[in-house]
């Protein structure tokens, strides 16, 4: 139980393009999803935290323009990296917490970046 | 601003030693997960706990929440160099929306 899907595993694109990454929790209703970035050998950075229905709560120095995210329902988040530039190469995670069981997170596997 | 220290950062050991990794904080957190993380993956939870000096066991390893509840150590018995990986802890607070403080992660090494 409390599997978190996400996808793409892995995307690389142009400068100027922009990507989209889901994230999905599948035998579980989430009613908040976090979206987190991380860099090598390094802990996980929040970036933003979803609620299902209302807008996303942004971490400082994170800008919201840039990196759009819709929690359509309790199963479905997505990141949508804007006008993407090579400092936005990064591995993003996203992750999951059920309805019950509020202060644990099941977390995707993740989505490596590559902007060229 | 709530933090949560790891040490250490970096263990790089032999197979059959043991190991043990702190978390450390000044505040206090309603519960505390382990995760470990392989490369190019998502974190898997290993444990939370929740009760003040409530320990839990899972075979090789074992976690320990603090009796005020402000600090956690995860120790490994008889390493094997499939527990290589990072390892990260997490404190909730229950007034924080659901967001978990982070530790910076002990990335160990077992070398058989």
């Amino acid at each position: 139980g409390a599997v978190v899907s996400q996808h793409p595993s892995r995307v690389i694109c142009k400068s100027g393009t922009s990507v989209k990454i889901e994230c999905r929790s599948l035998d579980f209703q989430a009613t908040t999803m976090f979206w987190y970035r991380q860099f090598p050998k390094k802990s996980l950075m929040l970036m933003a935290t979803s609620n299902e229905g209302s807008k996303a709560t942004y971490e400082q120095g994170v800008e919201k323009d840039k990196f759009l995210i819709n929690h359509a329902s309790l199963t479905l988040s997505t990141l949508t990296v804007t006008s993407a530039h090579p400092e936005d190469s990064s591995f993003y995670i996203c992750s999951a917490s059920p309805l019950i069981g509020a202060d644990t997170q099941y977390f995707g596997p993740g989505t490596r970046l590559t902007v060229l | 601003t709530q933090l949560l220290e790891q040490s250490p950062q970096f263990l790089s050991i032999q197979e059959g030693e043991n190991l043990t990794v702190y978390c450390n904080s000044s505040s206090v957190f309603s519960s505390l997960q382990w995760y470990r993380q392989e490369p190019g993956e998502g974190p898997v939870l290993l444990v939370t706990v929740v009760t003040g000096g409530e320990v839990k066991k899972l075979k090789r390893l074992t976690f320990q929440f603090g009796d005020a509840r402000k600090d956690s150590s995860l120790h490994i018995t008889a390493a094997q160099p499939g527990d290589t990986g990072l390892y990260l802890c997490a404190g909730a607070n229950a007034g924080n929306n659901r967001k978990l403080i982070w530790g910076l992660g002990t990335s160990l090494a077992v070398n058989p």
